[in-house]
């Protein structure tokens, strides 16, 4: 089956700054790598995707890039807030189906 | 209703019992699942369905079953809970367009 490592665990920054987030899937066949934040205590939330078709896809600050001859994926966040703290999970999957998850990233954004 | 809820909130449980979480959504989404959370190591498929009448076991299913009468329903059953099933259970739907998953508000079951 599929499986997605991500890097780091944890990240801290300072307001305004840049951060990223790497993930690296096995399955080849893969085609739909999604973003979710979860903010503490609350459930987790698509804030951003990508299919493999496309290179890069922007969405305001947030922004997420695709290599698929490498199998690896990122997500950017610039101008970094304070609202922006939160734990983040990548995904991968085929054609939708049967997301398997990274185990996070806990971003904390430091005023 | 609206949207995905889950049942119940949190639950003490224990080991040896047998529990049931819930979970509900009226978006007549097709496609449902059910992932377990840990800290340290993400969130990990127990169970989906495809659509109603069909279901599929995912990374983790031992000592899980679930079933899918309907669409919208897709409850959760430990049949003999144990401590290592301590966690925070998500249900989640899919969207068959986007592919966005929704998930409920989460279950905190800890089984002493």
């Amino acid at each position: 089956g599929e499986n997605v490592e991500q890097h780091p665990s944890t990240l801290s920054v300072q307001e305004g700054d840049s951060a990223v987030i790497k993930c690296t899937y096995s399955d080849s066949a893969s085609n739909y790598f999604p973003w979710y934040k979860q903010e503490l205590g609350k459930r987790p939330q698509l804030i951003i995707d990508i299919r493999s078709n496309v290179g890069e896809k922007k969405d305001q600050r947030i922004a997420v890039t695709l290599n698929k001859t490498a199998k690896h994926f990122s997500l950017h966040i610039t101008e970094t807030q304070p609202e922006d703290s939160a734990v983040y999970f990548c995904a991968a999957s085929i054609s939708n189906y049967k997301l398997t998850f990274g185990k996070g990233t806990l971003l904390t954004v430091n005023p | 209703i609206a949207g995905i809820t889950q049942a119940p909130t949190s639950q003490i449980l224990a080991a040896g019992r047998r529990m049931t979480l819930r979970c509900t959504q009226d978006m007549r989404h097709n496609a449902m699942y059910w992932y377990r959370q840990d800290l340290g190591l993400g969130l990990r498929l127990i169970h989906y369905s495809n659509t109603a009448g069909t279901t599929g076991k995912g990374e983790v299913p031992d000592g899980y079953s679930v079933s899918r009468a309907n669409t919208d329903d897709f409850p959760l059953t430990l049949a003999s809970a144990v401590p290592s099933q301590t966690s925070v259970y998500f249900c989640a739907s899919q969207g068959a367009d986007t592919g966005e998953l929704f998930f409920g508000e989460g279950s905190r079951l800890t089984v002493l």
